[in-house]
């Protein structure tokens, strides 16, 4: 089965920071990969599949970016908003990465 | 809008069964896949089974294969999950959720709010 690495798992940073979230597939998968944040206590929401599309409605400071079987999901200006759970997942066999938490410093 | 409202969940004993239903509303059922994810308390998302749009092809992760099942009535635009022999690695939220379009391979666009599921004697 196609394994999913996700780093960082944790993560502190600040307001208007750059932030960068890595997936790094096993194998190929082509583009099939999404993004999610989660909110405490709410439902994870689709950010980015296909590696790159933004989702509708998703700011702009969000965006992703595939290397083979690297993936990247990268935060322009990082807002109050934005501090939750990120899960990267493949989408052959819908496995989740195991999920970065990014918290404020 | 799209609306997913999960229900089902409670408190079941080791070894029981339980079956949690998902109402949909606000978009044409019958032409979606349809999914759900769970996620034990304070750990990540896993995803536990898949239904085609129209219900013939089904599923499932391998922590759960062979105990649950998932169908759904297009009619009553409702999608259930079927879990039997309940163990406590089961207790969980569970999320429903829209897969993009009618295929594979497609995310999750749309998730209902979770219902939580204990298994505990």
């Amino acid at each position: 089965d196609i394994q999913l690495t996700q780093s960082p798992s944790f993560l502190s940073a600040s307001v208007g920071d750059r932030v960068t979230i890595t997936c790094r597939a096993s194998q190929g998968i082509s583009n099939y990969l999404a993004w999610y944040q989660q909110q405490p206590g709410k439902a994870p929401k689709l950010l980015i599949y296909s590696a790159s599309t933004l989702q509708s409605g998703v700011p702009s400071r969000f965006s992703g970016s595939a290397s083979g079987t690297e993936f990247t999901l990268t935060i322009g200006s990082l807002q109050p908003e934005d501090f939750a759970t990120y899960y990267c997942q493949q989408l052959n066999s819908y496995l989740f990465g195991g999920g970065t938490k990014v918290e404020i410093k | 809008q799209v609306q997913l409202v999960e229900s089902g969940g409670g408190v079941v004993q080791p070894g029981r069964s339980l079956r949690l239903s998902c109402e949909a509303s606000g978009f044409t059922f019958s032409t979606y896949a349809m999914h759900w994810v769970r996620q034990a308390p304070g750990k990540g998302l896993e995803w536990v089974a898949v239904i085609s749009y129209d219900g013939d092809h089904k599923y499932f992760g391998e922590s759960v294969k062979g105990r649950f099942t998932i169908s759904r009535d297009n009619p009553k635009n409702t999608l259930y999950l079927q879990m039997n022999s309940l163990r406590a690695e089961d207790t969980a939220v569970y999320y429903c959720a829209r897969a993009q379009s009618g295929g594979y391979r497609h995310p999750f666009d749309y998730w209902g709010q979770g219902t939580l599921v204990t298994v505990s004697s």
